[in-house]
């Protein structure tokens, strides 16, 4: 049982270079979202999703996009990096109305 | 916006020190949750604690202990005769079931605990 996994745990990307960070959970949980974590910030809602098919935006959602085609997975897409989004990301799941949520390992991110 | 406050951005004590680690929240909500993490130096969210709303019983487990007062909105974290483990950095989250199962961060406390 891997729980939440995250790929890959370290990116360094240029400016302008697109990438997916990819974000698989086994345990059938219908909800998964994306915090990015920035310095004196805590974590941030990206975007998030509450079944496959479905996805909605959080407090930070510009630049990013998501899509939620099966239970498992969750990929979270960077069309055109930019240095502010040099972040560390970390994906979440969990059950519908469940109070508890599981992370992933996180992902750092470097634009350059 | 519902925020969460933890206003000590760094705090260093010695180390058997006790220390206090603050945590503030705004919510609309009846129903939500209460969380603390620690995150390492390694970078992960290490699970420490759940408090729902209609539960305002204190916690105590080991060295850690929580102060849950829907009075003040608060749920302070404590850490008893601390240790050079200790160090890392703290977040207090609120959460609420339902809307898109959504955390709510504070900006997270930097605990160092010198030997």
């Amino acid at each position: 049982n891997a729980g939440v996994t995250q790929t890959p745990k370290f990116q360094v990307l240029k400016t302008g270079q697109s990438m997916t960070l990819q974000c698989a959970q086994d345990m059938n949980h219908e909800y998964m979202s994306w915090y990015r974590q920035d310095p004196g910030m805590g974590l941030r809602l990206i975007h998030y999703s509450v079944g496959a098919g479905i996805t909605d935006q959080g407090e930070v959602p510009n630049g990013y996009n998501v899509s939620r085609s099966t239970t498992e997975d969750f990929p979270l897409r960077l069309l055109s990096a930019a240095p502010s989004q040099t972040s560390v990301y970390f994906c979440a799941s969990s059950y519908s109305g469940a109070p508890e949520a599981f992370f992933g390992q996180g992902t750092r991110l470097t634009v350059v | 916006a519902q925020k969460v406050t933890q206003a000590q951005t760094e705090i260093s004590v010695v180390e058997k020190e006790d220390v206090t680690l603050d945590c503030v929240y705004e919510t609309r909500d009846t129903t939500y949750y209460l969380f603390w993490y620690k995150q390492p130096p390694s970078g992960e969210l290490v699970f420490l604690i759940r408090r729902n709303s209609f539960d305002e019983q204190n916690e105590i487990s080991g060295r850690y202990s929580w102060n849950f007062q829907k009075s003040t909105s608060s749920f302070n974290f404590t850490i008893t005769a601390s240790q050079v483990v200790d160090s890392a950095v703290y977040f207090c989250a609120r959460y609420t079931p339902n809307t898109g199962n959504q955390f709510y961060f504070g900006t997270g406390t930097s605990l160092t605990v010198i030997p």
